[in-house]
């Protein structure tokens, strides 16, 4: 069963700082790999999606890697903002079955 | 744009109750896909439709039944309800069965209390 890993858990940086979560996942036979960012109590925002074949995708501040063959992602965050503060939740689609496997996140406080 | 909708957005039921909790897909998205996130948790895949056919099914309950209609929405059915079917139940949705791909794009959850 693929298992996905988020470090850390929580994290907490002063506005302006560029930030780095991490995403860690067993099984490389994936499809893809997503970042959704949930604000408490919300729906899932889905930020990024990386195919197996790619490496990195950007979208304005943010931009995520993908290293299949050593089952780690990354989201880079730069010039955080207070705004950017949610939990940050990164899943992974298996070759087999349609579903994701989703780590637990990294609540994500940026302080003014 | 178009995004997923979930209907209700807040349910209160007792124990032993039943509950359905609708899905409208992103038009011409064919695939939808139901999660549950408890308190503090990851959401986890309960079962998925792809043309109104059941495609994969995950940790689902017995007591819990889905299927999708012949406009793609979707509805979860949930009887005897238990304390520990309060949730955040995600609806997601997505528009081709090439699972390499496609995004799946949630919708905001419907917010299950069990009393």
């Amino acid at each position: 069963k693929q298992e996905v890993t988020q470090i850390p858990a929580a994290l907490s940086v002063p506005e302006g700082e560029n930030l780095v979560l991490n995403c860690s996942f067993t099984d490389s036979a994936i499809y893809n790999l997503q970042w959704f960012r949930q604000d408490p109590g919300k729906g899932l925002t889905s930020l990024l999606l990386i195919q197996s074949s790619q490496r990195e995708q950007t979208s304005g501040r943010l931009n995520a890697s993908l290293d299949k063959s050593s089952g780690r992602s990354t989201l880079y965050i730069a010039a955080s903002q207070p705004g950017d503060s949610a939990t940050y939740l990164c899943a992974v689609k298996p070759h087999s079955g349609y579903a994701l496997n989703f780590g637990k996140g990294t609540s994500l406080l940026v302080t003014p | 744009a178009a995004g997923v909708i979930q209907s209700p957005r807040h349910l209160i039921k007792e124990k032993r109750e039943t509950a359905t909790l609708k899905c409208y897909p992103i038009p011409r998205h064919d695939t939808v896909y139901w999660y549950q996130q408890g308190p503090g948790q990851d959401p986890q895949f309960l079962i998925s439709f792809y043309e109104k056919m059941q495609s994969d099914k995950g940790s689902i309950p017995d007591r819990f039944s889905a299927q999708q209609f012949s406009d793609y929405h979707s509805e979860l059915n949930m009887s005897s309800l238990e304390l520990g079917d309060s949730a955040l139940y995600f609806c997601a949705s997505s528009p081709t069965r090439d699972r390499g791909r496609e995004t799946q794009y949630f919708g905001p959850g419907t917010r299950l209390l069990v009393l």
